[in-house]
Parts: structure tokens; sequence; C-alpha cells
């Protein structure tokens, strides 16, 4: 079970806005830590999306944009397309304990 | 361009060792912290281990802690991983990620990942 939770799936059509949600707690996001996104394309490997301050890598579309509320976060894509089909994480920093880094469960997000 | 390229994955039987390195290339190796990153078949991403830039300062994963250990060689610009005393629950992929900041920051590249079975 993920310190982050993130719904399993999303969906909707190309050209719609989704939005996909990732809940934390008091010893990480609710503490301030930035909470960052990365993207999953069917069998490659993980790369950053988005980091918490609304900075993209280059070559990533301002259709993709993050916002912080309490101990939530949510990443936003509007004009949906065909290639954003992929599974996506959320990351941010725990303070229980000794510290650590702490990731969603992933959301896959199907294109229709 | 940035690149990390992993290597040493494999099937080992549990109990058994292995070591993980990752090369890396296109940026100031020695500034950066290094974490690894695994992920099982089919599951989401777990961190595992840091490593800052100097390699004097380590922090590791419960669920590693004691048989895991990270470290790196700045002259050769290398990432690495000794796996002891693997169980079956340490199958994934592991993935090689730099930190350009600290704690908060995000971990900006990924590399392709090295896959370790850990099987009878």
């Amino acid at each position: 079970q993920s310190v982050l939770t993130q719904p399993p799936s999303v969906s909707g059509a190309p050209g719609q806005r989704v939005t996909i949600s990732c809940t934390g707690s008091n010893s990480n996001i609710g503490t301030g830590h930035d909470v960052h996104w990365y993207q999953q394309l069917p069998g490659a490997a993980p790369k950053l999306l988005i980091n918490g301050n609304n900075n993209r890598p280059s070559g990533v579309p301002d259709r993709f944009s993050v916002s912080k509320s309490g101990t939530s976060a949510s990443l936003a894509i509007t004009g949906l397309q065909a290639d954003d089909e992929a599974d996506y994480y959320c990351q941010s920093y725990d303070t229980s304990l000794s510290g650590y880094w702490v990731f969603g469960g992933g959301t896959k997000l199907t294109v229709l | 361009e940035v690149q990390l390229v992993e290597s040493g994955g494999g099937l080992v039987q549990p109990g058994g060792s292995l070591r993980l390195s990752c090369a890396a290339s296109g940026f100031t190796f020695s500034s950066y912290w290094m974490h690894w990153v695994r992920q099982a078949p089919g599951k989401g991403l777990v961190w595992v281990s840091r490593i800052n830039g100097d390699g004097g300062s380590t922090h590791d994963a419960d669920s590693v802690k004691g048989r895991f250990t990270i470290s790196r060689d700045n002259a050769k610009n290398t990432l690495y991983l000794q796996m002891n005393s693997l169980k079956a629950e340490d199958t994934a992929v592991y993935y090689c990620v730099s930190q350009g900041g600290g704690y908060y920051d995000e971990f900006d590249y990924w590399g392709q990942g090295t896959l370790v079975t850990v099987s009878s």
C-alpha cells in the first residue's frame, strides 16, 4: 500500500480535460513538500513530467499542470491526446520516522 | 545529453547477491544526489536508496536496510547498489535516478532500468 493515494485509473476522450488526484498526509504533502509527477509510457522507464512548481522539462507541453491544497495534489491534463495514454505517478518526501521519498500507487490513463 | 545506463541485473537465487551499476554521463555527476528506485512486475514505483554527492551520506528504505548498500565512484561517474541476502520480494526493475537539489526536489533523470529476478 502506497503512502500517497492515487485512483487506479482515469479515462477521457480526445480533447477533454482530466485530473489525477494524489492524497497524502500531514507528514508529506501536508507539510508543504512539493509533489512531483512522472509519466511512464507502456514498456518504458518513468520520466519527469512536471515538478511541484509547474516547471516542465523541455518537450513537455503546457497541457500538463499541477496544483496542491492541504494534504492533496492534482495533475491536470487538457486537450487529451492519444499519446497521453500512460501510467502517472505522484511523488513527494515524507518526514515521518527516518524520512524517505514516497510515490503514489500510479494511475493508468486511458484515452477513449 | 544526460544518460543513465544501468547494468548488472539478472537471475539470482534467494539468499544470493548481486551488484548493480549505473554509468552516468552528460551532467556533473558529483553534484547530484543519486537514488535507486524499483518497480516490481505490474506494480508501482518504490524508493530504495539514496546517496549524496560526495558519497558521505546514505539513506535506505526499511525494506532493504542492512541488506543493500548504495555507493558511488565520482571519478568513474558510476553509481552502485550492492544487494545481499536477496529475497523473492526484491524481484523488480531497478532504476538509477538523479536528483539535482535536496530532499524535496524532483527526480529529474531516470535510467532505462535493469531487471533483477530472485528465484530458485
